[in-house]
């Protein structure tokens, strides 16, 4: 099946600066999703982005499928940005889920 | 409109104790899955199922049993618990199997002792 990694494996910045959470996959997909799972747990759909750039407020994603490899970008981050933020890809098959980048927002 | 929900939150096993962990859907999604996460591990998959009656293995099935008599529902059954199995479980679906966008329970917490 599909390889994802990701990186950096951890990331610690200031409250306001801006970071870019990388995702490599090892073939081509339909399917890229990138979750945010906060301090309590719980996982958030943040993104569902198999080509192509989106936005949401301050988040925004870039998958470039030709190249295998997708960008989450986080602008002006905030404390409550903190937590485990997973890259999952598959062609068409089950999700594989990257070990996450884990990210402190320090105030 | 409850999207996925997962009983119980937490749960200590004795070794060898059998228990279900329930997961139900209200959205209609044709696509349910079961996950563990475990430390530096990830997210593995465990068992899935694309639509009421059929089910498949994941990466890590031993020691699960699941079924899918349902759109709704999908429990994980563990059959005689090992302390291998004390991890953190989440339930998810999608519309669509394999292309939509997928939607986490809020997770349940197995130790096992």
């Amino acid at each position: 099946g599909i390889q994802v990694e990701q990186s950096p494996p951890d990331l610690i910045l200031q409250e306001g600066a801006n970071s870019t959470l990388r995702c490599n996959f090892s073939d081509s997909v339909n399917n890229l999703q990138w979750f945010h799972q906060n301090p309590w747990g719980q996982l958030i759909n943040l993104f569902y982005i198999p080509s192509g750039t989106k936005q949401n407020g301050r988040l925004s994603a870039t998958t470039v499928a030709t190249e295998r490899y997708s960008l989450l970008y986080i602008s002006s981050s905030q404390t409550t940005d903190s937590g485990v933020y997973f890259c999952a890809a598959s062609g068409y098959s089950t999700l594989t889920f990257g070990k996450g980048t884990m990210l402190l927002v320090s105030p | 409109n409850a999207g996925v929900t997962q009983t119980p939150k937490f749960q200590v096993l004795k070794t060898g104790q059998s228990m279900t962990l329930q997961c139900a859907q209200d959205m209609n999604h044709e696509y349910m899955s079961w996950y563990r996460q475990d430390p530096g591990m990830g997210l593995r998959l465990i068992h899935y199922s694309v639509g009421a009656g059929i089910t498949d293995q994941g990466e890590v099935p031993n020691g699960y049993n699941v079924s899918r008599s349902t759109t709704e529902d999908f429990p994980l059954r563990l059959l005689s618990a090992a302390p291998s199995q004390t991890s953190v479980y989440f339930c998810a679906s999608s519309y669509r199997a394999y292309t939509g966008e997928l939607f986490f329970g809020e997770g349940s917490r197995l130790t096992v002792l």
